[in-house]
This record gives structure tokens, sequence and C-alpha cells, in this order.
């Protein structure tokens, strides 16, 4: 399958910063890339959808001016977490996907924590 | 809309027995169903795909699930657990309606293997 990494893998920063995520597909050009949040032992949560050159489609529920998303290349997503809180802490995780939507592949995840 | 149901949360077996993980779906129209691994600090990685070609899927590591439309389960099964097998497993629904694509993750199963 295809390779979609995610740096950094972990990060912890100061409550009231910003943290940038980034999702690389490595070997394939992705139409749409997906962010999920994950809290421990729950499932995945979809955050938003992103399309190369477009604004993003965030699910009801997800701040967008805190959340800001920026897929600027068809290998390329990152994730912005504004003003960081230490109730953002999580495992955010993104996937790439092409022409078939319903085939993802999943990046490794970034944890972070806002102490 | 479309949602899955796993039925346990948390499954325990002796390596070289059976495992048996329980998903029932909810969908309006022939779903697209599949299971994805994630081991600790991993990605998630997709087990195997059912898109109404065949009832019967077989996917990677001797996994398999069969889709029964009557009972509307789709569980997974594996003849004999092996101690790497021990990981979240998730059963997920693609939605594809309406606009809106996006695949929606069950609670997940956490399988646990004895030695």
């Amino acid at each position: 399958g295809a390779v979609v990494s995610q740096h950094p893998s972990w990060v912890i920063c100061k409550s009231g910063t910003s943290v940038k995520i980034e999702c690389r597909s490595l070997d394939f050009q992705a139409t749409t890339m997906f962010w999920y949040r994950q809290f421990p032992k729950q499932s995945l949560m979809l955050m938003a959808t992103s399309n190369e050159g477009s604004k993003a489609t965030y699910e009801q529920g997800v701040e967008k001016d805190k959340f800001l998303i920026n897929h600027a290349s068809l290998t390329l997503s990152t994730l912005t977490v504004t003003s960081a809180h230490p109730e953002d802490s999580s495992f955010y995780i993104c996937s790439a996907a092409g022409p078939s939507l319903d085939t993802q592949y999943f990046g490794p995840g970034t944890r972070l924590t806002v102490l | 809309a479309q949602s899955v149901t796993q039925l346990d949360s948390h499954v325990s077996v002796s390596e070289g027995t059976p495992v048996l993980l329980r998903c029932n779906y909810s969908s309006s129209y022939s779903p697209s169903l599949f299971w994805y691994v994630q081991h600790p600090n991993k990605g998630l990685q997709l087990l195997l795909k059912y898109t109404s070609a065949a009832t019967l899927v077989k996917g990677i590591n001797g996994f398999e699930a069969e889709f029964k439309k009557s009972e509307t389960s789709f569980h997974l099964t594996k003849p004999s657990a092996h101690m790497s097998d021990a990981a979240e497993y998730f059963c997920v629904v693609f939605s594809g309606r309406d606009s809106s694509y996006k695949l929606i993750f069950g609670s997940g199963t956490r399988l646990l293997v004895r030695p």
C-alpha cells in the first residue's frame, strides 16, 4: 500500500502556543486528505476533509478557526492547532486518498501534549 | 445514515485458538465495509475490505470476514491467533452519499492474546 508520513510523531507544547503537524503522501498524489482525532482508548473521529487547493470541510463541532488545515499540494497537508490548550491533547492521525475516497492510507499519527 | 457497532470492547483468546471480533452495521444501501488494525504507536493498517463482490472476504495475516446482509453483520475471524495479533481492531463503514464522503469508525475491540 501507499506510504503516508506525519511529522512530528510527538510534540509537547505550552498552553497558548500553536503547533503545526504535517502529513505527506510519499509515493502517490493524494486528491483528498483527512484529519482524525483519537482520544486515549477511544475510536477515531473525523475532524475535517481537505482537497488540494480548496478549503477544508469540517465536521460538526470542530472549530475551523482553531484547527487550521492547509492542503497546498497533492502530497502535503498541514494541521495547525492554534492557541493550544490541555484539552487539545490527543492523538492526531491523517489519511490520504486518491480518486477512490474509500481507500485511505493512514499516517502513523502525532501525539500532542499541551501543558 | 451509516454506522457500525462493535459488540465487544475487549476479546481475550489463547494463542493458537480462533479469533472472533463482532461487528454489526447499519446502512440504507449496500455498504463498503472494512476492518483496520492499530498496533501501539503504529498507523492503522487495512486488514480487508468488502465492496459487494464476494460475501467472504480474505485479508492479510490470515484474517477473513463474512458479510451477512440478513444479520447486518461483518464479523472478523482468524482460525488461529498469534501473539502478534494483539492490537486494537476497528470495523469501519464508508459513507459516500449526500456529498459527504468519509470513513466511520466503530468504537474498537482490543484483542488480547494469552500465551
